[in-house]
């Protein structure tokens, strides 16, 4: 079975300096790994995927993660905030693409505030 | 451009009415998906299906059921609505086993 962790259910930063949101994983497979982002009143949107290829993933908006089959991690990160990143991040995992059609596991979110 | 589209943005039902809710998707994929999204539970799996047809319960499927009859339809049935059912309901779909698009998502008040 899957499971995903994140370790912050809110993080605040102020504009301009570094996101770091945490997610850890269990999975007896290999995972493919998803960060979404969903802005208020807004659906979910896609940030950027791992599925065994590079483990450093960059995504859209300048956020990028890196899997760490070692440490059952997948961060995510970016080097400066800006006011418009502020919304609520989920990790997500699944087994492999290629092992079948499998629904994604969720994390509980962490809502990112950005203070000016 | 993937669109998954949701029937409504907000619904108010009462206690004990049956209730709809409808997804379409565009781009023919086979997967379809219906969680509810409830603040600090993330987002929890009630139902999909991988073909016309055909359903698998998810994590919480008790007081749901789902109907495929067309690809690009996938409809979430309240058949004796709760008040906790009350939540935003969001429907995905998939090609494979491939990126999952959401639409924007229903947010259902039951009174």
């Amino acid at each position: 079975a899957q499971s995903v962790t994140q370790l912050d259910s809110h993080v605040s930063v102020s504009e301009g300096t570094p996101v770091l949101l945490r997610c850890n994983y269990s999975s007896s497979y290999s995972p493919s790994l998803f960060w979404y982002v969903q802005h208020p009143n807004k659906g979910l949107q896609l940030l950027l995927k791992y599925t065994s290829a590079a483990t450093l993933v960059k995504g859209i908006n300048g956020f990028e993660a890196e899997f760490k089959k070692s440490e059952t991690s997948f961060h995510l990160t970016k080097p400066s905030a800006h006011m418009s990143d502020a919304a609520e991040y989920f990790c997500v995992v699944t087994l492999n693409a290629f092992s079948g059609n499998t629904p994604l596991v969720f994390g509980k979110g962490t809502r990112l505030s950005v203070i000016a | 451009d993937v669109k998954v589209t949701q029937s409504s943005r907000y619904l108010v039902k009462r206690t004990g009415e049956k209730v709809f809710l409808e997804c379409v998707q565009d781009m023919d994929h086979e997967n379809m998906f219906w969680y509810r999204q409830d603040p600090g539970l993330g987002l929890r799996l009630i139902y999909f299906s991988y073909d016309v047809k055909m359903k698998e319960k998810g994590d919480i499927p008790e007081g749901y059921s789902v109907s495929r009859e067309k690809k690009e339809r996938f409809s979430l049935i309240l058949e004796s609505a709760s008040t906790n059912q009350t939540s935003m309901y969001l429907c995905a779909s998939s090609k494979g086993g491939e990126t999952q698009y959401f639409g924007p998502g229903t947010r259902l008040l039951v009174l």
